[in-house]
């Protein structure tokens, strides 16, 4: 079963941009996934926000500004998670998941603190 | 509006059972698989069970397989996980979702809390 990696804590200004990374096991091909993100605030439950297997092939979660986007960085074996024109209100849990062998796996999650 | 609402959590000993449901309205709840997933107390989310639209296919964490059986009621648009043998480490918010290969909607979840 693969592993997802994610950084437990980002920090970024509000008005940036922001790159949350999600990096996969050994033995596995980011390419080869379909990679789920989720936001979090606390005391609320997960928020589905976009889905990123391939530039043809991605999608984003109903009412998600576009200003949030998915992509792989093949060198790094990771799932990207782009946040534009950061926002107070983006501060959250952000988790990454993938169905693989008819399991759920999910990230660590990363912490956003928007400064 | 798609709503689910969970219940049935509370505080229970360990080994012993607990029965979670979730009411969903807003979508056609025979055609969408199900799923739970839970947090533990200041942790990340753990993926716990599924289950196809007719209820014929069900899927199971390692961590809970034996112990924990997922099931529907389509008639009475209704999601449960009857969880058996319950340990500390079951202690967190268990939460339905929809879908299978993508959670798209979450409901608020429901606290289970395993201790003496």
């Amino acid at each position: 079963q693969p592993v997802l990696t994610q950084p437990s804590s980002h920090s970024a200004s509000s008005g940036a941009s922001v790159r949350l990374t999600c990096m996969l096991s050994s033995g596995f091909s980011v390419g080869d996934f379909w990679i789920r993100w989720y936001q979090q605030k606390p005391g609320n439950p997960p928020r589905y926000l976009l889905y990123y297997h391939s530039d043809s092939n991605k999608g984003q979660g109903s009412g998600v500004p576009s200003r949030f986007s998915g992509s792989n960085d093949a060198s790094a074996n990771a799932g990207i998670l782009r946040i534009s024109g950061l926002q107070p209100e983006d501060e959250a849990d952000y988790y990454c998941g993938t169905w693989h062998s008819n399991s759920w796996v999910f990230g660590g999650g990363t912490k956003l603190t928007v400064l | 509006e798609v709503q689910l609402v969970e219940s049935g959590g509370g505080l229970v000993q360990p080994g012993g059972p607990l029965r979670l449901s979730c009411a969903v309205s807003g979508f056609t709840f025979s055609s969408e698989a199900m799923s739970w997933v839970r947090q533990g107390p200041g942790q990340g989310l753990e993926w716990v069970s599924a289950i196809s639209g007719s209820g014929s296919t069900t899927y199971y964490a390692d961590s809970v397989k034996g112990r924990f059986t997922i099931s529907r009621d389509n008639s009475k648009n209704s999601l449960y996980l009857q969880m058996s043998g319950l340990r500390a480490e079951d202690t967190a918010v268990y939460y339905c979702a929809i879908g299978l290969y993508q959670l798209d909607y979450w409901g608020q979840g429901t606290l289970v809390t395993v201790s003496s």
